[in-house]
């Protein structure tokens, strides 16, 4: 199922560089979200966008920004990395619907880490 | 904001035994409970979900049960088998006035099944 896609699923870059994670998909979503998953703290939002023009932080935003370059298209930032910026990243969509389920959909992941 | 808690981090079963995860939340406001299931190397996926004007719902060998009074609400597999080996979140969420439908996770439990 290639519906959420990201790029690249691995990342090995050193403190300071500046890296770029990105998402597309073919749901037809307009809701796009990133999230962070280290072990023992689940999963934690980083931004979000309900459109291309729609752009709202999440609870743990600092240290990364991102790009809404069309309805199918977010891209997550990180202008500097930092070692504890090491995780496992996963973008995801949603639709909410009739009722208000508003499942996300998580693509396979990226691992990035920053030595 | 919401807070949800996930008990245990880690639970480890024998095939055929049942297993119990529980979570609970902080905000009387959320309505909406949502089960993801992560496969090894994958996105995490919706597997069940019950919305607050019920109190238990079932789906073969999963079940959510859910107590509004205090709080909390539980996933339920029976007749565990290896492919239910996972990292399992629990999630709440409020309705659209209340936050846009973004869910809140736990943070985690990783369910292994011993054959």
């Amino acid at each position: 199922d290639a519906d959420v896609t990201q790029t690249p699923r691995n990342r090995i870059t050193k403190t300071g560089k500046r890296i770029m994670l990105e998402c597309s998909q073919t749901k037809g979503h307009d809701r796009m979200y990133w999230y962070r998953q280290d072990p023992g703290l689940g999963l934690r939002l980083i931004y979000y966008s309900f459109d291309v023009k729609d752009i709202n932080k999440g609870e743990i935003s600092d240290g990364y920004s991102v790009s809404r370059q069309a309805q199918a298209k977010f891209s997550l930032s990180l202008e500097s990395a930092i070692p504890n910026q090491t995780a496992l990243y996963f973008c995801a969509t949603s639709d909410p619907g009739t009722g208000g389920r508003n499942e996300q959909f998580f693509g396979p992941g990226t691992r990035l880490t920053v030595l | 904001g919401e807070n949800v808690e996930q008990h245990p981090s880690t639970l480890s079963v024998q095939e055929g035994d049942s297993a119990v995860i529980k979570c609970t939340y902080s905000d009387s406001a959320s309505n909406y409970f949502p089960w993801y299931k992560q496969e090894l190397g994958k996105g995490p996926q919706l597997i069940i979900d019950i919305r607050s004007n019920v109190g238990e719902k079932k789906d073969q060998r999963i079940a959510v049960t859910l107590n509004k009074t205090a709080k909390h609400f539980s996933l339920h597999i029976t007749e565990t088998q290896p492919e239910d080996s996972a990292v399992y979140f629990c999630a709440a969420r409020k309705g659209a006035s209340g936050g846009s439908y973004i869910p809140t996770f736990g943070r985690g439990t990783s369910l292994i099944v011993h054959p």
